[in-house]
């Protein structure tokens, strides 16, 4: 079976400081991996999505940038964090048929 | 370009009632729809989703949606609320293609009152 593995849960950093965000899934190939953003009354904002390995698409222009090194693996990357990267980042992945994401668990970021 | 709106941010229920989360969709070609749960701290859990087939779609808890072309919606319904049907729930919305992204409402904080 599938599963999707994000890490860490919880962070807390300071403004200025760089930030990785790590994403893996296992039990499939090829998937598209997708990071979004959870902001509290604002719903999911899609920031990036990954069709293969080294295929970046950004849907918002920001502080952030995301890497595919490997097929199974998705980093969600600052050089330098701002008060208003703070949320709850959540990736997911899905095959090319079907539609439906599965999620991970999500990380909480806090920038203070 | 596809988008969802969810209407009404919070919802209250009493345990046992009916319970009506309201999505409308607006999208150029036939659309795929999905409804999300989330409880706090976590990620998202499908709990169903229509993709061209049946237009009434039953999925997991006891909830249930109806697609509905000539209202552009797609309604969430449980007959009877239980205490842990409390959460937020999201609408989202997609068409088939290589990059299946799906648009999110903006979600619906469901309280179930005793």
């Amino acid at each position: 079976s599938q599963t999707i593995h994000q890490w860490p849960a919880t962070l807390v950093q300071p403004v200025g400081s760089p930030l990785s965000l790590e994403c893996t899934v296992e039990g499939t190939s090829n998937p598209n991996l997708y990071w979004y953003r959870q902001a509290a009354g604002r719903g999911l904002q899609l920031l990036f999505y990954s069709v293969g390995i080294g295929q970046i698409s950004s849907e918002v222009p920001q502080n952030l940038s995301a890497s595919r090194p490997q097929d199974w693996q998705f980093i969600l990357s600052s050089k330098k964090l701002l008060l208003s990267d703070s949320g709850f980042y959540l990736c997911a992945w899905t095959q090319r048929v079907g539609g439906e994401l599965f999620f991970g668990e999500g990380s909480r970021l806090t920038v203070l | 370009a596809q988008s969802v709106t969810q209407l009404g941010s919070h919802v209250s229920v009493s345990e046992g009632a009916l319970v009506l989360l309201r999505c409308n969709y607006s999208s150029s070609v036939p659309p795929y729809l999905f409804w999300y749960v989330q409880y706090p701290n976590q990620g998202l859990q499908l709990l169903l989703k229509y993709t061209s087939a049946a237009t009434l779609v039953k999925g997991i808890n006891g909830f249930e949606a109806e697609f509905k072309k000539s209202e552009t919606s797609f309604h969430l319904t449980k007959p009877s609320a239980h205490m842990s049907d409390a959460a937020e729930y999201f609408c989202a919305v997609t068409s088939p293609g290589a990059t299946n992204k799906l648009i999110f409402g903006t979600g619906t904080l469901l309280a179930v009152q005793p």
